[in-house]
């Protein structure tokens, strides 16, 4: 089946710093969304990119279907934006579910 | 995500008791979905209604028991769970477009711990 790897694992940054997290996956996909789950569990809902580029607010994020990545840009990082960010694919093209990456993990310090 | 409503947010069972989880979306969503999420792993499917019929189910233990009454309504329903099912069960909705797959909004989670 589809792999999707998610690097880096973990990030700690102060308040302010960007970042950038990385999605690859395996297999061509026709949808990609991108959620961050907060310190209490709820899976919020970020970009749905199956290509190109999306921006919202200090958060923006770019997937390049043909080579098989995605790209999750946060700027000027607030405590808020800590949490577990994960990027889902299906696992062919036309399936129903999603298949999640492992995650990153950011810790943003004030 | 909060137009994805699940109840109850917390969930304490003994491993004889049944008990019932609920999902409810009016966002005219006709694909529903039960995810399963250990700690400080991904979420993980289990369960896929669309157009209130299961038209996917992962594999799941029959102690594990969903049902789609309507199309705004979904039920995960738990009878004799083990301690290892102890988990946060999210609900999550999307279109269901033929051909072409929508973006899955999800709910708050029922966070279950069984005695």
């Amino acid at each position: 089946g589809i792999q999707v790897e998610q690097s880096p694992p973990d990030l700690i940054l102060q308040e302010g710093a960007n970042s950038t997290l990385r999605c690859n996956f395996s297999d061509s996909v026709n949808n990609l969304q991108w959620f961050h789950q907060n310190p209490w569990g709820q899976l919020i809902n970020l970009f749905y990119i199956p290509s190109g580029t999306k921006q919202n607010g200090r958060l923006s994020a770019t997937t390049v279907a043909t080579e098989r990545y995605s790209l999750l840009y946060i700027s000027s990082s607030q405590t808020t934006d800590s949490g577990v960010y994960f990027c889902a694919v299906p696992p062919r093209q036309g399936a129903q579910k999603l298949v999640f990456g492992q995650g990153t993990r950011l810790t943003i310090n004030p | 995500d909060t137009e994805v409503t699940q109840t109850p947010k917390h969930l304490v069972m003994g491993m004889t008791n049944k008990k019932s989880l609920k999902c409810e979306q009016h966002m005219g969503h006709r694909a529903m979905y039960w995810y399963k999420q250990k700690a400080k792993k991904p979420p993980e499917l289990m369960f896929v209604y669309s157009y209130e019929k299961l038209s996917i189910n992962e594999s799941v233990p029959s102690r594990f028991s969903p049902e789609c009454p309507n199309s705004s309504l979904l039920n995960l329903h738990l009878h004799a769970l083990q301690p290892e099912d102890s988990a946060l069960y999210l609900c999550a909705s999307s279109q269901a477009l033929r051909g072409r797959r929508q973006p899955q909004h999800f709910g708050d989670g029922t966070r279950l711990s069984i005695l």
